[in-house]
């Protein structure tokens, strides 16, 4: 599986659109793009994926750069519940396992 | 939508002795189940691949006899972590794939390991 690169942290007003970069120059054509995050000692929740169209959904949106090579989750309207670790994962579909990266800490503040 | 239930959620076990922790999907299958390990301030690292009726399949340093991994049912995997030593201290973490869906993972709460 490609490899990703994050932001080790970044910082988000209530109430404004928090915007996470992801970085996968190298991946490969038939690679999605996966968007996990975990909340302080939970387990990893499932937010979106998407192979090369943007998509949404009732969480989040994946903007996904025309060559692939980097991506963009958005979170329209930041909530405190929203801080967490961020994970970026690109697998190919299919029965692969999930890699996780250092992912984003995304802090919401007041 | 699809939920995995781990228990316990919290153990705390002296050392030399062992511990199951449970991991079941309640409202779907899953052939396959995975099983991470994540210390503090660090990322997730997968340990095992189990599926339903075979023997797991371990990732490079982690030791088999050690981390006894069974997963007898669809909806039913287990860990056991014997002879638990203080440095197996950890959080604990599993993944179950719907049968028949590709992208869907679906991870449990988390379960935090203290050895004394």
């Amino acid at each position: 599986d490609a490899k990703t690169t994050q932001p080790p942290s970044m910082d988000c007003a209530e109430g404004r659109a928090a915007n996470l970069p992801c970085n996968h120059s190298t991946i490969s054509g038939n690679e999605y793009v996966y968007w996990y995050r975990q909340i302080h000692s939970q387990g990893p929740q499932y937010i979106i994926h998407g192979l090369k169209n943007n998509e949404t959904n009732e969480m989040a949106s994946l903007i996904i750069t025309e060559d692939r090579k980097s991506s963009t989750l958005i979170l329209p309207h930041a909530t405190l519940r929203d801080t967490a670790v961020y994970y970026c994962i690109v697998r190919v579909a299919g029965y692969s396992t999930l890699t996780f990266g250092k992912g984003t800490m995304l802090l919401v503040s007041p | 939508g699809a939920v995995v239930s781990q228990h316990p959620s919290w153990v705390i076990c002296k050392s030399g002795t062992s511990v199951k922790i449970e991991c079941r999907s309640l409202d779907f299958q899953a052939t396959t189940m995975f099983w991470y390990r994540q210390f503090p301030k660090q990322s997730l690292m997968l340990m095992a691949t189990s599926n339903e009726g075979s023997k797991a399949t371990y990732e490079q340093g982690v030791e088999k006899d050690k981390f006894l991994i069974n997963h007898a049912s669809l909806t039913l995997s287990t860990l056991t972590v014997t002879s638990a030593h203080p440095e197996d201290s950890s959080f604990y973490i599993c993944s179950a794939r719907e049968r028949g869906i590709s992208y869907g993972y679906t991870f449990g709460s988390g379960t935090r390991l203290t050895v004394v």
